[in-house]
């Protein structure tokens, strides 16, 4: 199996701010990478797929980087809306999910 | 577009088998290419994939759950559905289906609302 480390696990930021968030995977996976936003009671909605390919619709403010077993997701300027939790996903083979960073207001 | 909507019993007691199901609008269930999954996440804890099958009908299930866990297509009904048997207090969490692409994309970008699921007698 295929093993996703997120980091950090909790993450206090102020609107305006620059963040990234990390992800690890435990053997290559190329750039079978996507990243996902979810707010609470509400379903995943996916940011960025292929590690650095921004989903339409989604803001420029969010971007992502990597290839092998290292990746981050940077958000360029915080907005209010954009505290949530987020996870990445390797898809190289079958699915597996990292174990959530949760963005708060500091 | 494609949209995806989770249905079933919100509570399933202990030992017996959950039944969920999760029906296609916006494009017919066969056209294209495409892994239909299941995922689950536990309140208050992150997503874990459960398992997926194919346009054509091929399956594949999470490791620690393969032997509980049948997933199959009704194109008629344009739906899909998961079945699990044995269920534990631990199968307790909100159900979410969600499309992956298997040809021209492999990223999962079409996701239902969830279904809660709760396990206890």
């Amino acid at each position: 199996d295929i093993q996703m480390a997120q980091s950090p696990s909790t993450l206090s930021a102020s609107v305006g701010d620059r963040v990234t968030i990390t992800c690890r995977a435990s053997q290559s996976i190329s750039t079978w990478l996507a990243w996902f936003q979810q707010e609470p009671g509400k379903a995943p909605k996916l940011l960025i797929y292929k590690a650095s390919n921004l989903q339409s619709g989604v803001p420029s403010r969010f971007s992502g980087s990597g290839s092998g077993t290292e990746f981050t997701l940077t958000i360029s300027s915080l907005q209010p809306d954009d505290f949530a939790t987020y996870y990445c996903q390797q898809y190289e083979t079958l699915y597996t999910f990292g174990q959530g960073t949760k963005l708060e207001i500091k | 577009q494609v949209q995806l909507q989770e249905s079933g019993p919100g509570l399933v007691k202990p030992s017996q088998t959950l039944s969920l199901t999760c029906t296609v609008s916006g494009d017919s269930i066969s056209s294209g290419s495409y892994y239909w999954n299941w995922i689950r996440q536990p309140a208050g804890r992150g997503l874990e994939w459960v398992g997926r099958t194919h346009t054509r009908g091929s399956t594949n299930y999470h490791p620690s759950l393969k032997s509980r866990v049948t997933i199959s297509l009704d194109t008629s009904k344009n739906q899909f559905s998961l079945k699990m048997s044995s269920v534990t207090a631990a199968d307790t969490a909100v159900y979410y289906c969600a499309r992956g692409g298997a040809e021209d994309y492999y990223h999962m970008d079409v996701w239902g609302k969830g279904t809660t699921v709760t396990v206890s007698s």
